[in-house]
């Protein structure tokens, strides 16, 4: 079990430039999880896929903001025209779903520095 | 709104000793509960869960407990050591979404001194 996987781990770019992040899952797992941490809080939930499908969207995504996962195992998140305010560590988690009460295992995060 | 709220933003203690970590939560429609460990430059860690039919789960040096009536969890570590110093975040989520979105805490860094 080789654990979440993201790529990469430290991302500069100037503002108005795209990003594209990867995060593979714990093979097994069919739940997968996108989520954003900003200095001094706890993650935020932003999207949410169960195998390729992906059921939920925070208000915290805005338009620029996209992610797929195209065959149900690794996914992307991409931001479009970034800005200062977008960065943040985001950090991907997944899970086995059922049991109800699932536990999500969360890789080491992409670290995003708009300049 | 913060949801899921930990006041205390550190906590020191000494080696051996007890570590007791707060947190308390406004949602009572939240059903499951989690903490993480977080150490620097790594995602979060799992390191125990509870469900809202439990007031308490132990594993190991780590017992959690849950008094729904005051909406309030903590998680003790017993005897605490230099390596469980990292961020300790409470998490919780509702069952009637259909999928575990987590809210978590802000956080509390705990140091562990030899």
């Amino acid at each position: 079990d080789t654990g979440v996987s993201q790529d990469p781990r430290h991302k500069i770019t100037k503002r108005g430039q795209n990003v594209t992040f990867r995060c593979d899952p714990i093979s097994e797992h069919n739940r997968l999880y996108w989520y954003r941490q900003t200095l001094g809080q706890g993650p935020e939930f932003l999207t949410y896929f169960q195998n390729e499908a992906q059921l939920e969207k925070s208000r915290l995504l805005s338009d620029r903001f996209s992610a797929e996962r195209p065959k149900g195992s690794f996914s992307t998140l991409e931001i479009q025209r970034t800005e200062q305010g977008d960065s943040a560590m985001y950090l991907c988690a997944s899970s086995y779903s059922p049991p109800r009460e699932e536990t999500q295992y969360f890789g080491p995060g992409t670290r995003l520095t708009v300049l | 709104d913060q949801q899921v709220k930990q006041n205390s933003p550190s906590l020191s203690v000494q080696e051996g000793r007890i570590s007791i970590l707060n947190c308390d939560y406004t949602n009572s429609m939240f059903d499951y509960f989690l903490w993480y460990k977080k150490y620097p430059a790594e995602g979060p860690t799992f390191l125990i869960s509870i469900s809202s039919i439990k007031d308490k789960n132990e594993d190991g040096r780590f017992t959690v407990f849950l008094n729904k009536s005051a909406k309030h969890l903590s998680l003790h570590i017993v005897p605490s050591q230099p390596g469980d110093s990292a961020v300790y975040f409470c998490a919780a989520s509702e069952g009637g979404t259909g999928f575990q979105k987590l809210v978590f805490g802000t956080g509390t860094r705990l140091l562990v001194s030899p």
